[in-house]
């Protein structure tokens, strides 16, 4: 079952212009993780957020988390042609804090 | 440092044959982790280490099968392969436990079932 849920599925925007994407998820969580994947590739990690944290910053990522409303947004400053990528949220299972629930992610293309 | 390495990359096998996919990561994390992903979706866990000679199953074991007798390894074995395990299989590992670190991930291996 999916825990988190990206939104929107897909997303094209000119390079320069700023990217957000969404998450919501369905239970309580002690932290939310996001990672890139670029086609072909395994995932990489770009930020965790614990529950206590509203904000955390990296770089041209900024992402926040809304526990009230169980939702958590990423949003990539001054997007690059490079940033084009799948960008998932992953957040703990139910139960256990040695799983991680990945969402279906969003496809970002940035174009040129 | 390599990170976390996978081997094959690539392999085409014929319904009912077996193979084991291998993964090695040179960090010493405790946790190793086996997730498939298929087309459009995210990854699903199918089995995980917490630690050497650990095994947990995850979200879709069935069908599969997993040893970690070196803590630097972990194994993933399909005994019967059946062409619904066509996927993009990944492992990862990591330090601490999954929801309060990062995971690590390999390149993956792609297999198909004919």
């Amino acid at each position: 079952s999916q825990q988190g849920e990206e939104d929107p599925q897909a997303l094209s925007i000119q390079e320069g212009e700023n990217a957000t994407m969404n998450c919501s998820y369905k239970t309580s969580i002690n932290n939310l993780q996001w990672y890139r994947q670029n086609s072909g590739r395994g995932l990489v990690h770009l930020i965790l957020i614990r529950s206590n944290e509203r904000e955390k910053h990296s770089g041209r990522l900024r992402v926040t988390l809304d526990t009230s409303k169980k939702s958590s947004s990423l949003l990539i400053t001054a997007s690059r042609a490079a940033d084009t990528a799948s960008y998932f949220c992953a957040t703990d299972a139910r139960g256990s804090s040695y799983k991680l629930i990945f969402g279906s992610g969003t496809r970002l293309l940035v174009r040129p | 440092n390599a990170g976390v390495t996978q081997t094959p990359k690539f392999r085409v096998l014929k319904t009912g044959q077996s193979m084991t996919l291998l993964c090695a990561q040179d960090m010493n994390h405790e946790y190793m982790y086996w997730y498939r992903q298929d087309p459009g979706m995210g990854l699903r866990l199918i089995h995980y280490s917490v630690g050497e000679g650990t095994t947990a199953k995850g979200e879709v074991p069935d069908g599969y099968n997993v040893s970690r007798l070196k803590k630097q390894n972990f194994l993933l074995g399909l005994e019967s392969a059946a062409p619904s395990q066509t996927s993009v299989y990944f492992c990862a590992s990591s330090l601490l436990a999954a929801n309060t670190d990062t995971q690590y991930f390999g390149p993956g291996t792609r297999l198909t079932v004919l």
